[in-house]
């Protein structure tokens, strides 16, 4: 079965540094997702993509957040500078365009920690 | 503003058991609801989806139920298993804004 790929799966940085997060959604899901989620809590929205357009981005901080899909297809999630309130694991997640009826599909994250 | 509730925040059961987790709602106007169960240090796998004209979803020894007017939602899983442990999370897509809001899950552990 076809997955969403990120990586890296783990990520260790000092506060003030800059980190990069890549994912590889399923091959012809339109809809791309960036997650953050705290240990104990539901995932919380960052940013929405359909195809290379960001549709919801309300609430990500953009001071120190950006996210690009290029090409459609792939996304890179930056921060920079690192804050130690960041720590968390980063999802991301796809679907087909039409939401409503198709479920979300999520990776298994890249984990965090800032030091 | 939409919030999803899941209550208990953990159970613990033993092996064979049946068992049903709960997921509310406070805003009936949903597109649909999804169940996904989280592994530890995983991402989420998507278990069940049930479209908001839907009763009922069923996927082997999963079966989620939904009822929009009440603002619920459960889970039901049959003869429990030590490898069904993990967090179980439900997410409501609203209709107004396409927005998806997650509970905050159930943790689940089955005793062998």
């Amino acid at each position: 079965e076809a997955e969403v790929a990120q990586s890296p799966r783990y990520k260790i940085t000092e506060k003030s540094q800059a980190v990069a997060f890549w994912c590889d959604p399923i091959s012809g899901h339109a809809t791309l997702y960036w997650y953050r989620q705290i240990l104990g809590q539901g995932p919380e929205l960052l940013v929405q993509f359909q195809d290379e357009s960001v549709v919801d981005d309300s609430q990500l901080p953009k001071d120190r957040f950006s996210a690009e899909r290029l090409k459609g297809v792939d996304s890179t999630l930056k921060i920079q500078p690192a804050e130690l309130g960041d720590s968390a694991m980063y999802l991301c997640a796809s679907s087909l365009l039409d939401r409503h009826n198709s479920p979300l599909h999520f990776g298994n994250g890249t984990r965090l920690t800032v030091t | 503003k939409q919030e999803v509730t899941q209550i208990p925040a953990a159970l613990s059961v033993p092996e064979g058991e049946n068992l049903v987790l709960n997921c509310s709602f406070t805003d009936s106007a949903i597109y649909n609801l999804q169940w996904f169960r989280q592994d530890p240090g995983k991402g989420l796998t998507s278990l069940l989806l049930i479209q908001s004209s839907q009763r009922e979803q069923t996927s082997g020894r999963l079966n989620a139920s939904l009822d929009k007017s009440s603002g619920r939602s459960t889970l039901y899983i049959a003869a429990s298993q030590p490898g069904d442990s993990a967090t179980y999370l439900c997410a409501v897509v609203m209709n107004r804004d396409d927005k998806i809001i997650f509970g905050k899950g159930t943790r689940l552990h089955i005793l062998p």
